[in-house]
């Protein structure tokens, strides 16, 4: 079992709709959760991150996270073709020190 | 002013060959690592340093070494490189060895093996 597990997709939504993107994860003891986006040749850049159980948000984005199942999710709302690019969940292990990635989402938002 | 800068960006060379990739960051933060991000976009740690110590030492091919002259800089050298060693890496940053405040990512260098 992958330790952070996410639908390679693609995964194809209109403009102006609502993308979800889910992340599961394997380690009980995670404690930090990231959403990470990258557009193609670039590097990954940080847009949200969520400690506890419930929901976080920030602008359109929102991340959702539940320990009991060991499942973050991501919602983007009013889609735009600009947010088209792979996103990476990432966990961050209760004792530190690391993130573990999953393998991304690719989303394509179409006009 | 870039957060974390990578040199170089592209790298193209011959199998057997020896190359070093250099990463600075500039947000004073204490952490640095090394990531490879293989073709299907997995992005696997490699190594991390805490302040110039060594702290994550992943299962990696002991031709890979890196260094850290001070806990603001933080190389990776190859030798000997080979065809699987093509990918992109990463360097990254974070304030502490937690992570709990995410990583801040260079903009990579793309090695290729040839």
């Amino acid at each position: 079992q992958k330790e952070v597990e996410q639908n390679s997709g693609p995964l194809s939504v209109p403009e102006g709709a609502i993308a979800s993107l889910n992340c599961t994860y394997s380690d009980r003891g995670s404690q930090s959760f990231f959403w990470y986006r990258q557009y193609s040749g670039k590097s990954p850049e940080l847009i949200m991150f969520i400690y506890s159980n419930g929901d976080k948000e920030d602008g359109r984005f929102t991340a959702q996270l539940n320990k009991a199942s060991q499942y973050v999710s991501l919602l983007i709302r009013d889609s735009q073709p600009s947010d088209s690019a792979t996103y990476l969940c990432a966990v961050g292990p209760g004792g530190g020190n690391k993130l573990t990635f999953g393998t991304g989402t690719q989303l394509k938002v179409e006009l | 002013d870039t957060a974390v800068s990578q040199t170089p960006k592209y790298l193209v060379t011959q199998m057997g060959n020896d190359k070093s990739i250099k990463c600075e960051q500039n947000l004073g933060h204490d952490t640095m690592y090394w990531y490879k991000q293989d073709s299907k976009k997995f992005l696997k740690i490699m190594f991390s340093y805490n302040n110039k110590e060594l702290i994550i030492n992943e299962t990696v091919p002991n031709r890979f070494s890196p260094k850290s002259p001070d806990k603001a800089h933080l190389n990776l050298h190859i030798n000997s490189l080979e065809l699987g060693d093509s990918a992109v890496y990463f360097c990254a940053s974070s304030r502490d060895t937690t992570g709990h405040y995410g990583y801040t990512f260079g903009s990579g260098t793309r090695l290729t093996v040839v």
